[in-house]
């Protein structure tokens, strides 16, 4: 079956540490992206990847890094520079459609929780 | 930047009809989406309007009006699943496939 899958489901992080949360998608999208959600808040754009080897920042990349070398991986890594990384992760996907209205694919979501 | 703005919270019954309304800036705006989220789950795919007007899917509806920046979701015959978290999304013009979420609307369906 088609779909995105975001690894692992729950993640701890120490201070100081680096964590990597995965994103593999098999539907051939070219764009995909990555939103962060708080309890009682909407989701929040980090970055974005329309292409291969190439992503934009979002609302709130300060503390993440990205990078997209294949078209179906989009990784996130958050630094020990993310001070409140306490959230859940939700990556999505979707085709370049014209006029933009294709809809983005969601992930079932990583939640990552401070040690 | 844009803003979406949508109730924080609804309580209806089932069986009954829900109007879930969404207001946005018209600047920059070409497109809505409305998605549903269960609670720890992925949001997903609900409805999206880019002319004016209403897209009838089951028993969700969808209007749009872009000449007033306001959208709203339509439920009909509510049952206890619907009980849910509904997102409004608008689509940015000239930003490539970007989305601004709302803060969502949590729908309480009661017997």
């Amino acid at each position: 079956d088609g779909g995105i899958t975001q690894s692992p489901k729950y993640l701890f992080r120490k201070e100081g540490q680096n964590v990597t949360l995965s994103c593999e998608q098999n539907l051939n999208h070219d764009a995909m992206y990555w939103y962060r959600q708080d309890p009682g808040q909407g989701l929040r754009l980090i970055y974005y990847s329309q292409i291969v080897n190439d992503f934009q920042k979002g609302d709130i990349a300060e503390g993440y890094s990205v990078s997209r070398e294949k078209k179906e991986s989009f990784p996130l890594t958050v630094t020990s520079a993310q001070k409140n990384p306490t959230a859940f992760y939700l990556c999505a996907s979707s085709s370049r459609g014209q006029g933009g209205n294709q809809p983005q694919h969601f992930g079932d979501g990583t939640r990552l929780s401070i040690l | 930047g844009q803003n979406i703005d949508q109730p924080t919270e609804m309580t209806a019954t089932e069986g009954a009809i829900v109007q879930i309304n969404c207001t946005y800036q018209t600047s920059g705006f070409n497109g809505l989406f409305w998605y549903q989220q269960h609670a720890g789950e992925a949001p997903t795919f609900l409805s999206y309007n880019v002319l004016d007007g209403l897209e009838e899917k089951g028993r969700f509806s969808s209007f749009l009006s872009r000449s007033k920046g306001y959208s709203y979701l339509l439920l009909k015959e509510l049952q206890m699943k619907d009980s849910a978290s509904y997102l409004c999304a608008g689509w940015l013009t000239g930003g490539g496939n970007k989305l601004t979420f709302g803060t969502g609307t949590q729908l309480k369906v009661e017997l």
